[in-house]
This record gives C-alpha cells, structure tokens and sequence, in this order.
C-alpha cells in the first residue's frame, strides 16, 4: 500500500529565512503525482506545488521548489524568503486514482 | 472560479442520529473524495466515486456510506453517530489525477 510520511510534526523559521520541510513516499508505482498542498486556518486546502513523476527536474512556483529524489522516495518543499503568510499546515500527497496525504508538518513564521 | 461547496461548516449533533454530510461542485468533474481530518493523524479517506452511482470505499469507511445520484453532489452518511466519529470532514473533487479541489471542510462534533 501506498503511504506518505512527514517526520517534522512543527518547524519553525524567522521571516525571510528559507525552511524546508520534509516527505518521504513508499510506491511500487512508476507513473504518479506528488503534492504539498498548505491549510490556513481557514481551513481551505491550497495547492502549493506539484511534481510528476517522470519529469526529472524539479518543480518551483515563485518562493516554494520541491528536491524530488525519486529513486530515494523522497519529496521536499523549500520556502525561500519566508513571510509571516506562510504559516500555516502543509500537506504532503501522493497520488495515482486517489490522493493519499502524510500527517502534516505545522509551520510557523516568526517576525 | 471553480467551487466545491460542503453545507455545514459547523454541525453538532446527538449520538444515535443519523447524519447528512453533503458536497456540490460545479465543474462538471467525474471524481468525488470524502476525507476525515484529525490532528497528528492527517486526512484519512473515507470513501470516493469515480462516476454516478459509483462508489468506492476508501482507507476508513467503516461507520459511514455515501451517496451519488447526480454527477455534481456527493454525501456522506453517518448512520447512526457516534463520539468517534467528531472530526472535521473535508470533500474534494477531481477531473484528472493532477489536480484536486477542496470544500471548506464541516467540523463535525457528536455529543
């Protein structure tokens, strides 16, 4: 069975640090999506990044990139230039026919 | 922009009622999820349908059924409440395996 695992329940960082966050994945999949999605506390799932599979290089959206190690199972986010609106729950997902997530890591954001 | 839209967002009800969960999108997409959220455990799927009348059970749906009569409304049904069932239910839909959109979530407490 496919699980995701997010070892870092909290972290931390200071405004305009750069923080990462950590998932590892088991699948005997070869062809699938990863996510990290962040939930506010307004509780409305957003989609941060997402990564495929089979491309090798490395997904960014502006402030967050992903290191995707595929042979290593293993998915990390990276917020460069943190700001105090980042803080928040991030979620990472694997998916292929339905979304499995890890147990979330708690970010917080200090001035 | 594109919408899921749970009813509740906040429920209260008694142990033994039985209960309505319910989840409307409106962009026409075949895939439906239901998730439970728990502090340290995650989301934890609880049953998705891939088409009307379609149903699937998910990683924890003991204690729940669900409903799809029409492509754009998906319910979740606790039969008969109980404590263990107080969570915060999140419903998601889908077209394609890369991209996910989630309702506000309904944070259910069963006293």
């Amino acid at each position: 069975a496919q699980t995701v695992t997010q070892s870092q329940p909290e972290m931390s960082v200071q405004e305009a640090e750069t923080v990462t966050l950590s998932c590892t994945y088991d699948t005997s999949e070869s062809d699938y999506y990863l996510f990290w999605y962040k939930q506010p506390p307004s509780r409305q799932m957003i989609l941060v990044i997402r990564q495929e599979a089979y491309k090798q290089q490395n997904a960014t959206e502006n402030r967050f990139s992903v290191n995707f190690q595929k042979a290593a199972k293993s998915f990390s986010l990276k917020i460069s230039d943190s700001q105090l609106g980042d803080a928040a729950m991030y979620f990472c997902a694997y998916n292929t026919d339905k979304l499995i997530f890890g147990t979330g890591t708690r970010l917080q954001v200090f001035p | 922009d594109v919408k899921v839209t749970q009813s509740s967002r906040y429920l209260v009800k008694r142990t033994g009622e039985k209960v309505f969960l319910e989840c409307v999108q409106d962009m026409d997409h075949e895939n439906m999820f239901w998730y439970r959220q728990d502090p340290g455990l995650g989301l934890r799927l609880i049953y998705f349908s891939y088409d009307v009348k379609m149903k699937e059970k998910g990683d924890i749906p003991e204690g729940y059924s669900v409903s799809r009569e029409k492509k754009e409304r998906f319910s979740l049904i606790l039969e008969s409440a109980s404590t263990n069932q107080t969570s915060m239910y999140l419903c998601a839909s889908s077209l394609w395996e890369d991209g996910y959109t989630f309702g506000s979530g309904t944070r259910l407490t069963v006293v």
